[in-house]
């Protein structure tokens, strides 16, 4: 089983700052089959990037990921209000498909 | 728009029993994959099951093969989940989820359903 750790568990950011959250795998991750998604309360979560560096359908740009092996890098370069959530990554190389914790963004 | 809509939550007995369902909309639900992921109370994500676009086959993670058993019905665009032997430790909030078949993150999920197993 591959494990994931995200770093740091908090981050406490302002409006407009850039937010920089990592994933580290206990293994390479093949072919960067590596997803970052987005949770808020009350909705469904939302798949951000996949292929570790892909944005899905409707992503804004301020969204980006990077990497490949074992650590990968999810950057947001100007937060804005509805980005404060937690994030998680995610390997879909093989099962059991794993997730790392989760990061949350909180308004510093 | 893609809709993914659990139900049959609730609060159940440990050795008890529970069958989830997940009703969707808005894709070709045949040609998905789909699978249950779970989120015990202030925790992360974990993945439970998966299932292949066909049915024919299915996954479980370690803490619950042998208790959880997964099918999906394509004609009604349902997928369900059959919780059995339920323990204290499976009470989590379940989500569905599609992704298409092969190395394919989660597409999509649904708002979840609460299951609580408690005496």
């Amino acid at each position: 089983e591959i494990v994931l750790t995200q770093s740091p568990g908090t981050l406490s950011l302002s409006p407009g700052e850039i937010a920089t959250l990592s994933c580290r795998a206990s293994q390479s991750v093949r072919s960067s089959s590596l997803a970052w998604y987005q949770q808020k309360p009350g909705q469904a979560l939302r798949l951000l990037i996949y292929g570790a560096s892909r944005r899905a359908t409707g992503i804004p740009d301020r969204f980006s990921g990077s990497g490949s092996g074992t650590d990968f890098t999810l950057t947001i370069s100007r937060l804005e209000p509805e980005d404060f959530a937690v994030y998680y990554c995610q390997q879909y190389d093989n099962s059991p498909w794993t997730f790392g914790q989760g990061t949350k963004v909180e308004i510093k | 728009e893609v809709q993914l809509l659990e139900s049959g939550g609730g609060l159940v007995q440990p050795g008890g029993s529970l069958r989830l369902s997940c009703a969707a909309s808005g894709f070709t639900f045949s040609i998905y994959a789909l699978s249950w992921v779970r989120q015990a109370p202030g925790k992360g994500l974990e993945w439970v099951s998966g299932i292949s676009d066909d049915g024919g086959t299915t996954l479980y993670g370690d803490s619950v093969k042998g208790r959880f058993t997964i099918s999906r019905d394509n004609s009604k665009k349902t997928l369900y989940l059959q919780m059995n032997s339920l323990r204290a430790e499976d009470t989590a909030v379940y989500y569905c989820a599609n992704k298409v078949p092969g190395a394919h993150p989660f597409d999509n999920w649904g708002q979840g359903t609460l299951v609580t197993v408690s005496s």
